[in-house]
């Protein structure tokens, strides 16, 4: 069966403009992850949703990060006035529930120049 | 401050050999840790998971051996095989907790399986 997508599977920016990323999660699944992965660095946590509960957003790094799911469906995650240090790959991980393994997309990776 | 620590970035084993992942962590709220396994340009992919209660889990080739006392873990490998280097992740949990479940992760051990 279909895993997690993600689109784009790369994003090259300019500093300061915005930036759009898609995750598509295994059908079924309440709980949908963000993640990024800076260079050299492990997986961070960034938010979490969970079907129609209000999404913890407690790794979420400032303001300019948001991001969105309707349902138990596709998720949105926005940066806006991108700077450098957002240069990342971007994880997507979806699961049945919370506390199961996460099922992980094959990321976005994103350069800000 | 890093709560999940993989303290090798490397680790370069012969095939047929057992590798050894080792983590630590320092969060005694941690009850639930996972193994994950990455290849390049590819999300993390679960290998192998351990609840607290538990001190040994095993999957095939795949063990992954807890001791909350000194709150380290190690994943073994046995017999090592060349399809086996990826990066590999420990991750860490505090379901009980009432954490959502999101995973606290380590920066990984780069394994390489020599032929």
């Amino acid at each position: 069966g279909a895993g997690v997508s993600q689109s784009p599977s790369n994003k090259v920016t300019e500093k300061g403009k915005d930036v759009e990323l898609r995750c598509d999660p295994i059908s079924g699944h309440t709980a949908l992850y963000w993640y990024r992965q800076r260079l050299g660095q492990g997986l961070e946590f960034l938010i979490y949703f969970q079907g129609n509960s209000a999404p913890d957003k407690s790794g979420l790094p400032s303001d300019r990060f948001s991001a969105e799911r309707t349902g138990e469906s596709v998720s949105t995650l926005t940066i806006q006035r991108t700077q450098q240090e957002d240069s990342a790959v971007y994880l997507c991980a979806s699961s049945y529930y919370r506390g199961n393994e996460q099922f992980f997309g094959p990321g976005t990776r994103l350069t800000v120049l | 401050d890093q709560q999940v620590k993989q303290n090798s970035p490397s680790l370069s084993v012969q095939e047929g050999r057992i590798s050894i992942l080792n983590c630590d962590y320092t969060n005694s709220m941690f009850d639930y840790f996972l193994w994950y396994k990455k290849y390049p340009a590819e999300g993390p992919t679960f290998l192998i998971s351990i609840s607290s209660i538990k001190d040994k889990n095993e999957d095939g080739r795949f063990t992954v051996f807890l001791n909350k006392s000194a709150k380290h873990l190690s994943l073994h490998i046995v017999p090592s095989q060349p399809g086996d280097s990826a990066v590999y992740f420990c991750a860490a949990s505090d379901l009980a907790g009432g954490s959502q479940g999101n995973l606290i992760f380590g920066k990984g051990t780069k394994l390489s399986v020599k032929p």
